[in-house]
């Protein structure tokens, strides 16, 4: 039973250009969610989407971020015009449902570096 | 609005001690509490959860953790530490209602070193 999965593990990118960044969740799970774990910080929550819907995308910079989780296929966190100060660990997660206190399932992570 | 303070962003225990990492929430609404291991360069595994039942949460690798309302605390405990306990530790809360259902927020994370 595969665990969450997140490709590449490691993405090396220059200033201006794109980081695509792929997860495909656990089996059964229809809800996915990103996070961002910034240097000496704990995540934080950017986006929650379900198939073909982005649900709360409250966490996502404004510019140059976007998410999306088609019908076939992983979610992708899309950033465009990469800048130093995205270089990070992006976590995606799963849940087999939204219910209080639902555990949430993490991949291993996906570390951007920008130079 | 909801957060999470980890006090002490490093600690070390000598192997077979007490291990006792802290951690304080603050929740407008009744809380669920999480804590997760991250291991170098890995992802998060869940170690244990609060959901409001028993205030005592037993987790895997001997972990435990209580929940103390009139303290808004839940710190992570093990009688007796190993060197595979070597790890960044991480407290999480969620709300029952609304965005807060789904989104956990983090501390800032606990690194605990094991010494031989």
């Amino acid at each position: 039973n595969a665990g969450v999965m997140q490709n590449p593990r490691h993405l090396v990118r220059r200033r201006g250009q794109e980081a695509r960044l792929r997860c495909s969740p656990m089996k059964g799970h229809s809800h996915v969610y990103w996070y961002r774990q910034l240097p000496e910080e704990g995540l934080k929550f950017m986006v929650y989407l379900q198939k073909e819907n982005i649900i709360d995308e409250s966490g996502m910079p404004k510019e140059r971020f976007s998410a999306e989780f088609p019908k076939e296929g992983p979610s992708i966190l899309r950033i465009q015009q990469v800048v130093r100060g995205d270089s990070a660990a992006y976590f995606c997660a799963s849940s087999p449902s939204t219910g209080a206190g639902n555990t949430i399932y993490f991949g291993e992570g996906s570390w951007l570096t920008v130079v | 609005a909801q957060s999470v303070t980890q006090l002490g962003s490093h600690v070390s225990v000598s192997e077979g001690a007490l291990v006792l990492l802290r951690c304080n929430y603050s929740s407008s609404v009744p809380p669920y509490l999480f804590w997760y291991v991250q291991y170098p360069n890995q992802g998060l595994q869940l170690l244990l959860k609060y959901t409001s039942a028993a205030t005592l949460v037993k987790g895997i690798n001997g972990f435990e953790a209580e929940f103390k309302k009139s303290e808004t605390s839940f710190h992570l405990t093990k009688p007796s530490a190993h060197m595979s306990d070597a790890a960044e530790y991480f407290c999480a809360v969620s709300e029952n209602s609304g965005a807060g259902s789904y989104q956990l927020t983090f501390g800032k994370g606990t690194k605990l070193s094991v010494i031989p």
